[in-house]
């Protein structure tokens, strides 16, 4: 599963409207998931993770959603606002704790 | 607070000439990881030491190497650096390998602009 190309995906939603993202992973033993957020600039931040052995799972104003069947995940923000707008990175657990990262898409938050 | 520093946060090199990127940590975590992100791509695993094993992944090209003097330090060596290598090079650490609750904590990253 590795990532390949050069123009990311980009989402714009308006402030205060929820954000859907979507991400598909490639391997069918990964046993752990995480969202990363990536401002221009910076380190990946965590922001939510789930295992395998669930279907969701919901922080403050963020809910992850795990389809093992079509190996999908989603992130889902309530609520979005100017200081979410970033990259958003998916993660698949392998071997040991190696992360492979999904391809990334924009948030693009409007004001 | 505990953190995990990258210096410096931009590097210069020419074509050729070697250089090496550093990583501290005050977590004292056991695994340290170094990523390389190019523009508008996703971070990819170069290699990560398990307290002193190293492990190199498949794909990482020779002219990568890394040392870990000590748990709280890191090194990226590039020996010849590339014009291809131009990227963001990221550390990472997490407490453990496998189970649960081994987050990987990132640093802010080595910008690394090669002429």
């Amino acid at each position: 599963g590795e990532s390949v190309g050069l123009h990311l995906p980009t989402l714009s939603v308006q402030e205060g409207d929820n954000s859907i993202i979507n991400c598909a992973y490639s391997n069918s033993a990964s046993d752990y998931f995480i969202w990363y957020k990536q401002e221009s600039g910076k380190g990946p931040q965590f922001i939510i993770d789930i295992r395998s052995n669930m279907d969701k799972r919901q922080g403050q104003r963020v809910t992850v959603l795990l389809n093992k069947t079509v190996k999908h995940l989603s992130l889902q923000i309530a609520a979005t606002q100017p200081g979410d707008s970033a990259v958003y990175f998916c993660a698949e657990r392998e071997y040991g704790n190696k992360l492979v990262f999904g391809a990334g898409t924009i948030l693009r938050v409007k004001s | 607070d505990a953190m995990v520093i990258q210096n410096p946060r931009y590097q210069v090199t020419q074509f050729g000439k070697p250089v090496t990127l550093s990583c501290s940590q005050t977590l004292n975590h056991n695994v340290m990881y170094w990523y390389q992100q190019k523009s508008s791509q996703a971070p990819k695993l170069l290699f990560h030491y398990y307290d002193k094993d190293f492990n190199n992944e498949a794909d990482t090209p020779d002219n990568f190497q890394s040392r870990r003097p000590n748990t709280s330090f890191c090194f990226l060596d590039i020996r010849s650096p590339g014009l291809g290598d131009a990227a963001m090079y990221l550390c990472a650490t997490s407490r453990d390998k496998g189970g649960w609750n081994n987050e990987q904590f990132f640093g802010p990253g080595t910008r690394l602009t090669v002429l």
